[in-house]
């Protein structure tokens, strides 16, 4: 049980253009998930927190207008990367929160590589 | 600001060798520690800890919180080449709406 999917594995894009990113958890409801990002050799930067039916909350430093999210169900949420720069090239990661043992549990997508060209 | 801090930040051991990673953590209204495995791709769970004291066993692998020190360690027994990972403590607090606050990871090579 809990899985998340996340779909592009891996994208690669022209300068200027979007990409969307999905994150799905498969067998669970999901009121709230976390997308991250992850450069080479670094830990999880957590960039926002994606509630369903209202807006993502966003982490300090983070353009919103940049990244868009969109929770529209309980099972699907996803972030857009609008106009998209090399700098922008990174492993993005997703993440679904649920309940195990009365404590928060993240179950992670498998993340999806972005390269922007 | 709660911070989560994890040492070594990497290491490297030939197979059959125990190694031990350390979290240690500084956040209010502490919940729970969870301990994550990071290969290629993304993080997979590993342990959660809520109690101090009280040691998690899976396999090789296994893990105790000492919530008086605010510190846990994970340990790897007779360490394989698959252990080969990235090894990530996480911190869950009750005021942070879920959200967990991440140490940077202990980088963990596994030599034949």
């Amino acid at each position: 049980g809990a899985v998340v999917s996340q779909h592009p594995s891996r994208v690669i894009c022209k300068s200027g253009t979007s990409v969307k990113i999905e994150c799905r958890s498969l067998d669970f409801q999901a009121t709230t998930m976390f997308w991250y990002r992850q450069f080479p050799k670094q830990s999880l930067m957590l960039m926002a927190t994606s509630n369903e039916g209202s807006k993502a909350t966003y982490e300090q430093g983070v353009e919103k207008d940049k990244f868009l999210i969109n929770h529209a169900s309980l099972t699907l949420s996803t972030l857009t990367v609008t106009s998209a720069h090399p700098e922008d090239s990174s492993f993005y990661i997703c993440s679904a929160h649920r309940q195990f043992s009365g404590a928060n549990v993240l179950t992670f997508g498998a993340g999806s590589r972005l390269t922007v060209l | 600001e709660d911070k989560v801090v994890q040492s070594p930040l990497s290491l490297v051991v030939h197979e059959g060798d125990t190694v031990t990673l350390n979290c240690s953590y500084e956040v209010t209204n502490f919940r729970s520690l969870l301990w994550y495995k990071q290969e290629k791709k993304a993080p997979t769970f590993l342990f959660m800890l809520t109690s101090s004291g009280i040691e998690k066993k899976s396999g090789r692998l296994s893990s105790i919180l000492d919530k008086k020190e605010l510190f846990s360690i994970l340990n790897i027994t007779a360490t394989q080449t698959g252990d080969s990972a990235v090894y990530l403590c996480a911190v869950d607090v009750k005021a942070a709406g879920n959200k967990l606050t991440f140490g940077g990871g202990t980088r963990v090579l596994v030599k034949p």
